[in-house]
């Protein structure tokens, strides 16, 4: 079956830079881009942008443009997002969701929390 | 950045018709998408281009679009339906910017 496994809970001081894995399996990897959405606590999600996993091209909404990077590695068909000088208010549940059409099947998500 | 805007809140008694909106500059162009989320647990697609269904997702849920604004109905809301509802579409820049609406808390008592 479809699944995205993202790595495990983080707790980084301000300033420091993030990364989240998400590990796809079950389906052709490099067929669907991957975007990353995140969620603050007690707000709505948040669009941060995509790779496609095929040729790795990135799109990056502007508000993180310049602080995160996004990679793919399709020969363990894992996918990265990295975020720097992070702040108190990058603390969220990062997800990973890989979408077109129908198809759509998100991580578990990851819970960073930023503070000093 | 590009905006969708949604209701905070809707709310309707079981067995009525809860309507979400959904407006966006881009949204005659671009296909809207709905997602609900349950406390704790990640998004769930219930509706994609505007209108389709994914499978496993009841009949009670459908959408709608018109000009800028686009719609989530659940006919016969019932009370597990209670939720937050997003909608999701992207601008009409040649880069394509996604973005995800505020948010829309559907509570059915």
């Amino acid at each position: 079956q479809v699944q995205l496994v993202q790595s495990g809970a983080e707790v980084k001081k301000p300033g420091a830079s993030m990364k989240v894995s998400c590990k796809a399996s079950g389906y052709s990897f490099t067929g669907y881009h991957v975007h990353w959405v995140r969620q603050a606590p007690g707000q709505g999600l948040e669009w941060m942008g995509w790779i496609n996993t095929d040729s790795g091209v990135t799109n990056y909404a502007e508000k993180f443009e310049g602080r995160v990077k996004m990679t793919t590695d399709t020969s363990i068909t894992t996918t990265y997002m990295e975020l720097s000088s992070l702040r108190s208010d990058d603390t969220a549940v990062y997800y990973c969701t890989s979408s077109s059409g129908e198809f759509d099947y998100w991580g578990q998500g990851t819970l960073v929390t930023v503070s000093s | 950045s590009y905006e969708l805007t949604q209701p905070p809140s809707v709310s309707v008694s079981p067995g009525q018709t809860a309507r979400i909106t959904c407006s966006g500059d881009a949204l005659p162009k671009k296909h809207a998408y709905w997602y609900q989320q349950k406390s704790g647990q990640a998004p769930v697609l219930v509706i994609y281009e505007d209108r389709k269904r994914p499978s496993g997702i009841p009949e009670r849920f459908s959408g709608s679009s018109s000009g800028t604004m686009a719609t989530l109905t659940i006919s016969g809301a019932q009370v597990e339906d209670e939720a937050d509802y997003y909608c999701y579409s992207t601008d009409s820049s040649p880069n394509h910017k996604g973005a995800f609406g505020g948010g829309t808390k559907l509570t059915v008592l």
